[in-house]
Parts: C-alpha cells; structure tokens; sequence
C-alpha cells in the first residue's frame, strides 16, 4: 500500500498548457504540503494544507492553485506553464497536533518538463 | 524563520569506511525536529533520521547517527561502515512544531568501491 501516492509520476507539456498533478494519502494525517525541488536539487516549499485549510503559501505565482477536496487529497494546478516551472514537484503529508512526530512522508515526485 | 545550511556540496567515502556529513541551523524557537533525509537516484524522500530538540542524546538508527549540538546549533549525521546503496543526497531539515519543514541545500555522497 502507498502511504502518499501522485500521479502522474512524468509530465511533459508545451508551454502555455495548463497541467495538474494529484496526490492522496492514506496514512490519516491532517497536514499536506507541496514542494518544489529545482534542478540544483533544492527542495523548496510552496503550499501547506491543514485539514482543507490552507496554512501556508510561500509567495508562489497565482499561477499555481493548490485544492484540497479532503484531508486526504491535494492537487495542484498549473495555468499558463513557464519554462522556469520545470521541476520535481513533491506531495508529502505528516501529523498535527499532540501525535506529531515531525517528519514528513513524502510521494515518489512528479518530474515536470517545460518545453 | 528558520534557516538549514549544509557547507558540503559532495563528498566521498570508501566503502566499508566512516564519513561524517555536517548540518548546521537557525531557529528562535526552542521546541523543533531535525531531521536527515535520503534521495537516492529513484528520486524518493526517504527518513533517515530524527531528533526532537528536548532530547539530549542523539539518535541512532543502526549504522546512522548524529551529533546534536543544541547551543552550537550543529546536527552532523556519521554514517558507519559506508555502504555502496548509501550513495545519494543527503537533506538536513529543520522543522519548528507544526510548522514547515525547511530543509539545507543537500550534499551528495559518493561511496567508492
């Protein structure tokens, strides 16, 4: 069983296109995020989710539109593709509140590319 | 906010050998995680280690272990009798209690055979 799971794993798209990317958890944590790790490998974060609600939004394009139809899923949308929007983008989850163990259980990562 | 630096961009390791990855930090809050993270070349995130600020000893995780040092704001992950699958990037991360995780620019370790 996959603990955080996306789809699709590959994405390639023309730029201008508008793409999305979905991720889903089934370990029962409140908190998803979304990450974004560059071609120097930087690993930067872009939203945070909390049961639905948004907790975090680190200054990313308005082009990006994070949803959470539930606490287990978090997609990401993407209008008007941008070269520099080619990446890895990574779903992850983990827990709040008194059970929080800190660390965050990430997805296998979407490899995004621009053309 | 908080902030990760790790000063190595790549090192390399004999196999069989000890190497020793260095992680320093900045945060002003007293109550955090550090943790060391793997991205082998399938690209997955994988936990390698944690340590909740609170606690004094440092963690081990079978041949993984780190010296935590609060004051000085030091997080170093010693990897023992190196082996050729440890190869990867190397993540330190610093997370403030239900807060984001920020992680450090990663070092790449090579294990040579």
């Amino acid at each position: 069983d996959t603990a955080v799971s996306q789809t699709p794993k590959y994405l390639v798209t023309q730029m201008g296109n508008d793409k999305s990317i979905k991720c889903e958890q089934n370990l029962g944590h409140d908190t998803m995020y979304w990450y974004k790790q560059d071609s120097k490998k930087f690993l930067k974060i872009m939203f945070s989710y909390n049961n639905k609600e948004l907790i975090i939004n680190e200054t990313v394009p308005n082009r990006f539109s994070p949803k959470s139809p539930d606490k287990a899923h978090l997609n990401l949308h993407i209008n008007s593709l941008e070269l520099g929007d080619s990446a890895v983008y990574f779903c992850a989850s983990s827990r709040t509140g008194s059970t929080n163990t800190g660390e965050l259980f990430f997805g296998e990562g979407s490899r995004l590319t621009v053309l | 906010a908080q902030t990760v630096t790790q000063s190595q961009p790549e090192m390399s390791v004999q196999e069989a050998e000890t190497v020793t990855l260095s992680c320093t930090y900045d945060t002003s809050e007293s109550d955090y995680y550090l943790f060391w993270y793997k991205q082998p070349p399938s690209r997955q995130m994988i936990l390698v280690i944690r340590q909740e600020a609170y606690k004094q000893q440092n963690a081990t995780e079978n041949r993984f272990s780190v010296n935590f040092q609060k004051a000085a704001k030091s997080f170093s992950l010693k990897i023992s009798d190196s082996q050729l699958g440890d190869a990867a990037m190397y993540f330190c991360a610093c997370r403030n209690r239900d807060d984001k995780i920020i992680f450090g620019k990663g070092t790449r370790l090579h294990i040579l055979p």
